[in-house]
């Protein structure tokens, strides 16, 4: 348990549903991230809050729609979307922006 | 633009051999450099970090690495691999002003017995 942590650990989804990932951290951090990590390709940042404020939206498509309600949740809304995204969604945190991560788990998407 | 590269792709060693995994970053001034590794399934776990001060630094598991500011280079060592330590491991940037990370594309380690 790394204190920071992600819900489902697994999903399947197909191309027209909606579902939501879920990340929670008591670390007392300020800023939350998602990535996406694909099979050999660098971990792709996806989005950035930081005071719950969204600081980063890396040109990631409107099928990915994040929220962060408090300090402690992030959430990553995902709705039609392609089987290219199936991939690890790794959240992180950190007290304050890029000083050492804490990631979760992670939840594997696959998308059919 | 900061960049890391790992040039190593995979990596067999056998249990018990002293390893090496290479990272290069590219970055104007001092950046902040760490190391993650990546058991299968499982999250980013941190093993070590250069914020300044010693370029020595040790970190979790027995691991090490050297930051040699003329070769741009952090270069993670164990000298007697485990078996535990099959994963993946990941060298990343960031900015000393507290920009995002970039991270390298990782390396694969295999440990034979």
């Amino acid at each position: 348990e790394t204190g920071v942590t992600q819900t489902p650990r697994h999903l399947v989804m197909g191309m027209t549903n909606k579902k939501s990932l879920k990340c929670e951290q008591h670390l007392g951090h300020n800023a939350m991230y998602w990535y996406k990590q694909s099979a050999k390709k660098p971990l792709e940042l996806m989005f950035v809050y930081n005071f719950k404020e969204q600081t980063e939206n890396n040109s990631v498509p409107s099928r990915f729609s994040p929220e962060c309600p408090n300090s402690s949740h992030l959430f990553l809304h995902l709705h039609t979307l392609q089987p290219e995204d199936s991939a690890l969604y790794l959240c992180a945190s950190s007290q304050e922006r890029g000083y050492g991560y804490t990631f979760g788990s992670g939840t594997r998407l696959t998308v059919v | 633009a900061q960049s890391v590269t790992q040039p190593d792709i995979h990596i067999t060693v056998s249990e018990g051999a002293s390893l090496e995994l290479r990272c290069n970053y590219s970055y104007g001034a001092t950046p902040y450099l760490f190391w993650y590794v990546q058991s299968p399934g499982q999250g980013l776990q941190l093993l070590l970090k250069y914020f300044s001060g010693d370029t020595l630094v040790q970190g979790i598991k027995g691991f090490e690495a050297e930051f040699k500011r003329s070769q741009s280079s952090f270069n993670l060592r164990k000298p007697s691999v485990h078996w535990s330590d099959a994963a993946e491991y990941f060298c990343a940037v960031v900015a000393n002003t507290g920009n995002q990370f970039y991270f390298g594309t990782g390396t694969s380690l295999t440990v034979i017995p």
